[in-house]
């Protein structure tokens, strides 16, 4: 069946440093799309979304990129900092689903 | 500042045994949803629900796994009977419905000796 999956299952950054998580989809009708932060021991954060009739949207210090040609997501985070360590999650509105989510680790 | 209640947050019981998980949606979200999570299978989708109605709930395991909406303030998911298997973290998350974020809960770890 169709699902929401990740390219990396981790990623080890330095601080300061610029951090890029990537989502595949495979749903082409899918139309809104969700990025969630989890902290340990915490439940998913929304952090931003975006709709298929964009193909770029930021937020403070995160930009979501949606290229609908090959049904790929990506979230950007500027000048990472040790509290955006967590595992980030894409999801499609549409089919209420995650994917196995990204580990970001940030080292100082 | 509205959020998700779960309770109980930390649950340890014995195989066999019947385990009820409580969840208050925000109010006026009329979407719930179940998830457990896990670290073999990740963020797992159990049930959801919109205006009370259950509208999906193929990834739960019907013989042992019910959920409820008994009023617009309380989300149940019960397991009977309980197996180690089941342990996990259980995530309930409300929304306003449609294409629309969805507001998680603490969840409730499970433990099942």
């Amino acid at each position: 069946g169709e699902s929401v999956g990740l390219h990396l299952p981790t990623l080890s950054v330095q601080e300061g440093d610029n951090s890029i998580i990537n989502c595949a989809y495979s749903n082409s009708a899918s139309d809104y799309f969700i990025w969630y932060k989890q902290e340990s021991g915490k439940g998913p954060q929304f952090i931003i979304d975006i709709r298929s009739n964009m193909d770029k949207r930021q937020g403070q210090r995160v930009t979501v990129l949606l290229n609908k040609t090959v049904k790929h997501l990506s979230l950007q985070i500027a000048a990472t900092q040790p509290g955006d360590s967590a595992v980030y999650f894409c999801a499609e509105s549409n089919d209420m689903r995650f994917g196995a989510g990204t580990r970001l680790t940030v080292k100082p | 500042d509205a959020r998700v209640t779960q309770t109980p947050r930390d649950k340890v019981t014995e195989m066999g045994q019947e385990v009820t998980m409580r969840c208050q949606p925000i109010l006026g979200h009329n979407t719930v949803f179940w998830y457990r999570q896990t670290m073999m299978q990740g963020l797992e989708l159990l049930a959801y629900f919109r205006n009370r109605a259950p509208l999906d709930d193929s990834g739960m395991p019907k013989d042992r796994f019910s959920a409820e909406m008994p009023d617009a303030t309380l989300a149940t998911l019960k397991i009977q009977p309980s197996e180690p298997r089941d342990s996990a973290v259980y995530f309930c998350a409300s929304g306003r419905g449609g294409l629309d974020e969805q507001y998680f809960g603490p969840g409730t770890r499970l433990t099942v000796t």
